[in-house]
């Protein structure tokens, strides 16, 4: 069965205070890692998609990294819109691309002006 | 703009009642999913389905059933509704994978239940 563990399951920052988020998971073969955004009273919104180890992606403050046991989301210099809760999911068996995911209980990000 | 919407957005109702949540997409996706999110579990599965008259059941199937009946629409009925089934619910859908495809699911906005 697969399973995804975030961390921290909290984490409060200083505006411009970079830091990284954890996942780490374990699957019977990697079909693929994402990353999504949910904001209070929100659906999750799909940041990023990685499919294999050394793979990077980038969208303005943030950065996921994959390597073969975990992911992270490094937020450089963070601004108070983006706090929010962070996700990260695998996909099921059948395939990767429009799959169910299972996801890790999330790291809620607060940043203060 | 093609979007994927909830209803109602909140409900209260008594333990024993039927209840039905709406979801409807007008991506034409294929593959709809129902999930449920409560604080210390995450999001988890309930079920979904990837295509017309297709269902299965996800890991928190017990107590809930879906439908599909066209490609828009994935109701999810709580046959007899339990103070365990408080929670907030979400619908999303995605395309059939593919080479190019991101594998991105699209959520609606969420239905917050109740169960007194």
């Amino acid at each position: 069965e697969d399973q995804v563990t975030q961390s921290p399951e909290a984490l409060r920052l200083q505006e411009g205070e970079s830091s990284s988020l954890n996942c780490s998971y374990t699957v019977s073969g990697l079909r693929g890692l994402f990353w999504y955004r949910q904001d209070p009273g929100k659906g999750p919104e799909f940041l990023f998609t990685l499919y294999s180890a050394g793979e990077e992606k980038e969208k303005e403050r943030l950065k996921a990294t994959l390597t073969k046991k975990e992911s992270f989301l490094h937020i450089t210099a963070p601004k108070p819109e983006d706090s929010a809760t962070y996700l990260c999911a695998v996909p099921g068996k059948l395939k990767a691309a429009g799959n169910k995911l299972t996801f890790g209980g999330g790291t809620r990000v607060l940043v203060k002006p | 703009d093609a979007e994927i919407t909830q209803s109602p957005r909140h409900k209260i109702t008594e333990t024993g009642r039927q209840v039905t949540l709406a979801c409807h997409q007008t991506w034409n996706h294929n593959n709809m999913f129902w999930y449920r999110q409560d604080l210390g579990h995450g999001l988890r599965l309930i079920h979904y389905s990837y295509g017309v008259q297709d269902t299965n059941k996800g890991e928190v199937s017990d107590g809930y059933s879906v439908s599909r009946s066209n490609t828009e629409d994935l109701p999810l009925t709580l046959e007899s509704a339990a103070s365990s089934q408080t929670s907030v619910y979400f619908c999303a859908s995605s395309e059939v994978g593919g080479r190019g495809s991101t594998g991105e699911l699209f959520f609606g906005e969420g239905s917050r239940l109740t169960v007194l």
